[in-house]
């Protein structure tokens, strides 16, 4: 059983389409975040939502957006893409907000390149 | 600005002895750390955690060692299995802060020769 999945695994596109990532966790857990891996190997977290709610939100184009149906998924919309998007995309899962030493569950990943 | 460091971005040992694996930070509002490993075509998997009230926490094969005055922590395997060989990142948050993110370092990949 895949505790925090990801689709797709894999994403090539061309620079200007608009794509999503999507990401779901069958762990029961309130809290849920997108990680962004890119050429230089730093995990960074972009978003986090606790219960559908916003609750961390770093410097990220407005491109980006992220979209949270119920606590069980979290998906990532990307508008007109661009070539420094291509990364790796982690989605991640904790049982609780506002406990900082919460372990975080992760994803796969999904790899996408912008041409 | 890198606030959690790895600064050896690979390390080779053979098995059944120590790999010690170090990481520095710089925010001296961390205060919980932890190092997660990776596969290829896999995610993160947390690995081993430590409070700053404490200079060493282990489990099993895996000991995590805290130096505040210095900022420093390290992790050591022992005795290294082939079965070890991924990437290991190092993490760090304020765990007290408002909001809840960790800052990882770039990963150290290790490889247990056989």
């Amino acid at each position: 059983d895949t505790a925090v999945s990801q689709t797709p695994k894999y994403l090539v596109t061309q620079m200007g389409n608009d794509k999503s990532i999507k990401c779901e966790q069958n762990l029961g857990h309130d809290t849920m975040y997108w990680y962004k891996q890119d050429s230089k190997k730093f995990l960074k977290i972009m978003f986090s939502y606790n219960n559908k709610e916003l609750i961390i939100n770093e410097t990220v184009p407005n491109r980006f957006s992220p979209k949270s149906p119920d606590k069980a998924h979290l998906n990532l919309h990307i508008n007109s893409l661009e070539l420094g998007d291509s990364a790796v995309y982690f989605c991640a899962s904790s049982l609780l907000a506002g406990v900082g030493t919460d372990t975080q569950y992760f994803g796969p990943g999904t790899r996408l390149t912008v041409l | 600005d890198q606030q959690v460091k790895q600064n050896s971005p690979s390390l080779s040992v053979q098995e059944g002895r120590i790999s010690i694996l170090n990481c520095d930070y710089t925010n001296s509002m961390f205060d919980y750390f932890l190092w997660y490993k990776k596969y290829p075509a896999e995610g993160p998997t947390f690995l081993i955690s430590i409070s700053s009230i404490k200079d060493k926490n282990e489990d099993g094969r895996f000991t995590v060692f805290l130096n505040k005055s210095a900022k420093h922590l390290s992790l050591h395997i022992v005795p290294s299995q082939p079965g070890d060989s991924a990437v290991y990142f190092c993490a760090a948050t304020n765990s007290g802060g408002s909001n809840y993110k960790l800052t990882f370092g770039k990963g150290t990949l290790l490889t247990v020769n056989p």
